[in-house]
């Protein structure tokens, strides 16, 4: 199957600084990623659908100007925290399908904890 | 609002049972339906996965069975190993737009050996 990494796997910082989560397609391009937060025993929350040479689409609830999402490349996309809170704290994973393919593939997740 | 309700929350199982986990959606505009495994401190892994013009697919000791009519969908694990304990999360995959998943809250699964 494909792989999709992010990177740090885990990351702490202090309340108030920002912190940026990478998430890679090593072997195929993706035009489209999303981001999905997770907080403990529960489901994964999409956020934000981050497209490639435009805007991410974020979904209701979800603040844009909090959480940064940039697609840089067809190969990575970056979600940033901005002024992290720690409630904030959460499990952090992106996913891409292949084009032309139903399949999300998703990476290992970023344990991010807010102090 | 699109959902999919996923049913039980929890299931404990002998090992070598059967573990049969259910989703139901409540729309028609999805055209792929997959089973998501998840372990702990880990991202989600594709196990099994069916579209809506099949009725059951198998894949070694795992088996969705689709009821279109009915809106429902299930994941039947044969001969269950304490391996298998994790949780599973059904999802939807919407025709329009981005194609965007939706997901069924999750079953958490224990295998007793």
């Amino acid at each position: 199957g494909a792989v999709v990494s992010q990177h740090p796997s885990r990351v702490i910082c202090k309340s108030g600084t920002s912190v940026k989560i990478e998430c890679r397609s090593l072997d195929f391009q993706a035009t489209t990623m999303f981001w999905y937060r997770q907080f403990p025993k529960q489901s994964l929350m999409l956020m934000a659908t981050s497209n490639e040479g435009s805007k991410a689409t974020y979904e209701q609830g979800v603040e844009k100007d909090k959480f940064l999402i940039n697609h840089a490349s067809l190969t990575l996309s970056t979600l940033t925290v901005t002024s992290a809170h720690p409630e904030d704290s959460s499990f952090y994973i992106c996913s891409a399908p292949r084009q032309g393919q139903y399949e999300q593939y998703f990476g290992p997740g970023t344990r991010l904890t807010v102090t | 609002q699109q959902q999919v309700k996923q049913s039980p929350q929890s299931l404990i199982v002998q090992k070598g049972g059967i573990s049969i986990i259910n989703c139901a959606y409540e729309n028609t505009a999805f055209d792929y339906f997959p089973w998501y495994q998840q372990f702990p401190g880990k991202g989600p892994a594709l196990l099994i996965a069916i579209r809506p013009d099949v009725s059951e697919k198998k894949e070694g000791r795992f088996t969705i069975s689709f009821n279109k009519s009915a809106k429902q969908f299930s994941l039947h694990i044969m001969d269950s190993q304490p391996g298998d304990s994790a949780t599973y999360f059904c999802a939807a995959r919407g025709t329009s737009g981005t194609y965007k998943y939706i997901f069924g809250t999750g079953t958490r699964l224990k295998v007793l050996a």
